[in-house]
């Protein structure tokens, strides 16, 4: 069975910082998708960032990156220039697609404090 | 505006008494789904619908129904509710296999006594 596993229960990054959040996930599929969602205190759930596993170049989207490692089953989140509007929970999420099945796989999640 | 809603929001009830959370989207997306939350535990994904009466189960789909007879709705059926599913409840949706963008609603908390 598929999991996903986030180490980092809780962190906290100085507004404008860099900080990286980690994840990693087991699977014996070779085709599947990775994503990171941000869920602010609102409770809204919200697509930070999506990963291809069949493409090796890294995903970004603005000041998110990721640094997919697919040997390692490693997804980690960077976030560059923290803002305060950073602060939320995040978690990695993993989705396969092969023999009919579409099931996600959500990490535990690591709420994220961004101080001023 | 696209959108994923649903109802109720905030819902108590007692042991034992059937209730439905309804979940509508109306962007034409195939692909649904229903997760609960729990503190520690992330995301669980309860069942999921490919398109109109097609569906499957997810991680946690005991104690849970769910139906999909038009394109748009996604309900989530509680047939006999215990304390055990006290939780957040998101329903989401996107596009063909799920795959893309899952656009979340906001959420119902539920508690049961």
């Amino acid at each position: 069975a598929q999991t996903v596993t986030q180490s980092q229960p809780e962190m906290s990054v100085q507004e404008a910082e860099t900080v990286t959040l980690s994840c990693t996930y087991d699977t014996s599929e070779n085709n599947y998708y990775l994503f990171w969602y941000k869920q602010p205190p609102s409770r809204q759930m919200i697509l930070v960032i999506r990963q291809e596993a069949y493409k090796q170049q890294n995903a970004t989207e603005n000041r998110f990156s990721v640094n997919f490692q697919k040997a390692a089953k490693s997804f980690s989140l960077k976030i560059s220039d923290s803002q305060l509007g950073d602060t939320a929970m995040y978690f990695c999420a993993f989705m396969k697609s092969t023999s009919g099945t579409y099931k996600y796989i959500f990490g535990t999640g690591t709420r994220l404090k961004v101080l001023a | 505006e696209a959108q994923v809603t649903q109802n109720p929001r905030y819902l108590i009830t007692v042991t034992g008494k059937k209730l439905t959370v309804t979940c509508s989207q109306n962007m034409n997306h195939e692909y649904m789904s229903w997760y609960r939350q729990d503190p520690g535990l992330g995301l669980r994904q309860i069942y999921y619908s490919m398109n109109v009466e097609v569906t499957d189960k997810g991680d946690v789909p005991e104690g849970y129904k769910v139906s999909r007879k038009e394109k748009r709705n996604f309900p989530l059926i509680l047939e006999s509710p215990s304390p055990n599913q006290t939780s957040l409840y998101f329903c989401a949706s996107s596009t063909w296999t799920g795959a893309e963008t899952q656009y979340f609603g906001p959420g119902t908390r539920l508690l049961v006594l």
